[in-house]
C-alpha cells in the first residue's frame, strides 16, 4: 500500500534535547511538508521541500532543521532551541509543488518531559 | 498571507443535515480544501473547489463564492463516524501555501 508513515507514534524530549521525527512516503512524491498543529489554532508550515536536496522554511521554522537527502525523507529534528515543542506534529507530501493535493501522515505527538 | 475563520464547534443530530462555513481574506486565491480529522489522527482529504460553485460527493458536498471569499462543507445524512474536526485551507497563488483555519469540531449525537 502506498502511504506515508510517521515515527514514532509519541515521542518525549528532555529539556536541552534534540529529538528527530522521521517522515517516509513512497507514493513517488516530489514535494513534502511539516506542519504543527496544536489546539484551537489551525495547522502551521515549518518546513517544505519542493524536489529532493532542497528544502524552505515555513512559518514557524525557528528552532527546527530537515534534510531532504532522499525523495522518500523528510526528516525533522525539534533542537533545543524550540522552547515551546509541546504539539502534534504532521508531516505530508504531495506529487508537485502547488498543483496537487497534500495527503498527511498519522503524525507524531511531541512530549516534553 | 491568508485570514481564515471558521466556527469552533457545531453539534447535530444522527440522519441530520449541518453546514460548516468557512470565511477567507487572501492576498492571491488558488482554490480551497477540505479535510476531516478524527481525534489524534492525521488529517484526510475530502474535497477541493478553485472556481465558484457546488462540488458534490455522496453526503458531503462543498461551494464556494470566490467574490464573496466564502465557502462552506455541507454535511447530509449525518452518522456517528461523522464526529470529527474539519478543516478549511486556501491556497495562496503567489507561493502556493497552504493555510488552514483552526478548524471545526462537530459532535453528532443520536
Amino acid at each position: 500500500d502506498g502511504g506515508i508513515t510517521q515515527s514514532p507514534k509519541y515521542l518525549f524530549r528532555k529539556e536541552g534535547q534534540n529529538v528527530t521525527l522521521s517522515c517516509e512516503q513512497n507514493l513517488n512524491h516530489d514535494a513534502m511538508y511539516w506542519y504543527r498543529q496544536d489546539p484551537g489554532q489551525g495547522l502551521r508550515l515549518i518546513y517544505y521541500s519542493q524536489i529532493v536536496n532542497d528544502f524552505q522554511k515555513g512559518d514557524i521554522a525557528e528552532g527546527y532543521s530537515v534534510s531532504r537527502e532522499k525523495k522518500e525523507s523528510f526528516p525533522l529534528t525539534v533542537t533545543s532551541a524550540q522552547k515551546n515543542p509541546t504539539a502534534f506534529y504532521l508531516c505530508a507530501s504531495s506529487s508537485e509543488w502547488g498543483g496537487e493535493t497534500q495527503y498527511f501522515g498519522p503524525g507524531t505527538r511531541l512530549l516534553v518531559l | 498571507g491568508q485570514n481564515i475563520d471558521q466556527p469552533t464547534e457545531m453539534t447535530a443530530t444522527e440522519g441530520a443535515i449541518v453546514q460548516i462555513n468557512c470565511t477567507y481574506q487572501t492576498s492571491g486565491f488558488n482554490g480551497l480544501f477540505w479535510y476531516q480529522q478524527h481525534a489524534g489522527e492525521a488529517p484526510t482529504f475530502l474535497s477541493y473547489n478553485v472556481l465558484d460553485g457546488l462540488e458534490e460527493k455522496g453526503r458531503f458536498s462543498s461551494f464556494l463564492s470566490r467574490s464573496k471569499g466564502y465557502s462552506y462543507l455541507l454535511l447530509k445524512e449525518l452518522q456517528m463516524k461523522d464526529s470529527a474536526s474539519y478543516l478549511c485551507a486556501v491556497r495562496d497563488s503567489n507561493d502556493y501555501k497552504l493555510s488552514f483555519g483552526a478548524g471545526t469540531t462537530v459532535t453528532v449525537r443520536a
